[in-house]
C-alpha cells in the first residue's frame, strides 16, 4: 500500500517568515491531496496536483508536485496567525476511492 | 463542492455506552466515509458507507464495534458501542465522486470516553 511521509512532523515560525513543508510518497502519485485543520475540526481542502510539475497557487499558499510525482511541496509565504493548524496530505492508493494521508504537519505561527 | 454537517459537535460519554453520529450533506453523493483520528494521529479510514449495502470495513475496524448505516445518498451514520477510553478520538465523515475527484470532510465530531 501506498505510504505518504511527511516532514517536518511539527513547526514553529515567526510571523511574516516563509516555509515548506513536503510530502513524499513510496509509490507514483495519481493526484495530490493538501488539506488543512484547525486543531480538533474537520479537514478544509485546500489543493489538488495531479500533473507531473504541476503548481498551483491561492493566497500566499502555493503546492507542487514533482516532475516524476512522488514529492510534493507546501510553500507559505509571509505566514501569518491564521495560516496556523495542521497540513495533511493525502493521495488514493491503489485502487482504493478513498484518500489516504500522511501523519500531518502541526504548524504554529507566532505573532 | 459538499457542505457537509456533522452532528454532535463534540460529546463526553461513559465507558461501556455506545453513541451515534450523524453526517447530512447538501446534495446526493455516492461515497461515504467515515474516519477516526485519534489524538496527535493522522486520519485512519474506518469504513466506506455504501447506499443500499452494508458497509465495508477497513482492516482492524469491525461491524460490531462500528455500526453504519446509510439509509440515502445524503445520509449516513456511524455508531461507537461499548465505548472504552480508546474511542476518543474525532471521527470524520467524507463524501468524494471517486478517484481523481476532491473529498470533502465534515467538522468532525470530537468524543472524550471517560
Amino acid at each position: 500500500s501506498q505510504e505518504l511521509e511527511q516532514s517536518p512532523q511539527s513547526l514553529i515560525v515567526q510571523e511574516g517568515k516563509n516555509l515548506t513543508i513536503n510530502c513524499t510518497s513510496s509509490k507514483t502519485l495519481y493526484g495530490l491531496y493538501w488539506y488543512k485543520q484547525k486543531y480538533g475540526e474537520g479537514l478544509i481542502f485546500l489543493m489538488m496536483l495531479q500533473k507531473g510539475g504541476e503548481e498551483k497557487s491561492h493566497e500566499k499558499i502555493t503546492a507542487k508536485l514533482d516532475e516524476k510525482k512522488q514529492q510534493s511541496s507546501l510553500h507559505i509565504t509571509a505566514s501569518q496567525p491564521s495560516h496556523a493548524g495542521i497540513y495533511l496530505c493525502g493521495a488514493y492508493s491503489g485502487s482504493a476511492r478513498q484518500l489516504t494521508f500522511g501523519s500531518g504537519t502541526q504548524l504554529t505561527v507566532l505573532p | 463542492s459538499a457542505v457537509i454537517s456533522q452532528k454532535p459537535s463534540r460529546d463526553i460519554c461513559q465507558r461501556g455506552t455506545s453513541l451515534t453520529i450523524q453526517c447530512q450533506v447538501d446534495s446526493q453523493v455516492t461515497m461515504m466515509f467515515w474516519y477516526r483520528q485519534q489524538p496527535g494521529q493522522s486520519l485512519t479510514l474506518i469504513a466506506t458507507a455504501n447506499q443500499g449495502s452494508e458497509a465495508t470495513y477497513e482492516s482492524g475496524f469491525v461491524i460490531d464495534k462500528f455500526p453504519i448505516s446509510r439509509p440515502n445518498l445524503t445520509f449516513s451514520t456511524l455508531t461507537v458501542s461499548n465505548m472504552s477510553p480508546e474511542d476518543s478520538s474525532i471521527y470524520l465523515c467524507s463524501v468524494g465522486t471517486g478517484r481523481g475527484e476532491t473529498q470533502y470532510f465534515g467538522p468532525g465530531t470530537r468524543l472524550l470516553v471517560l
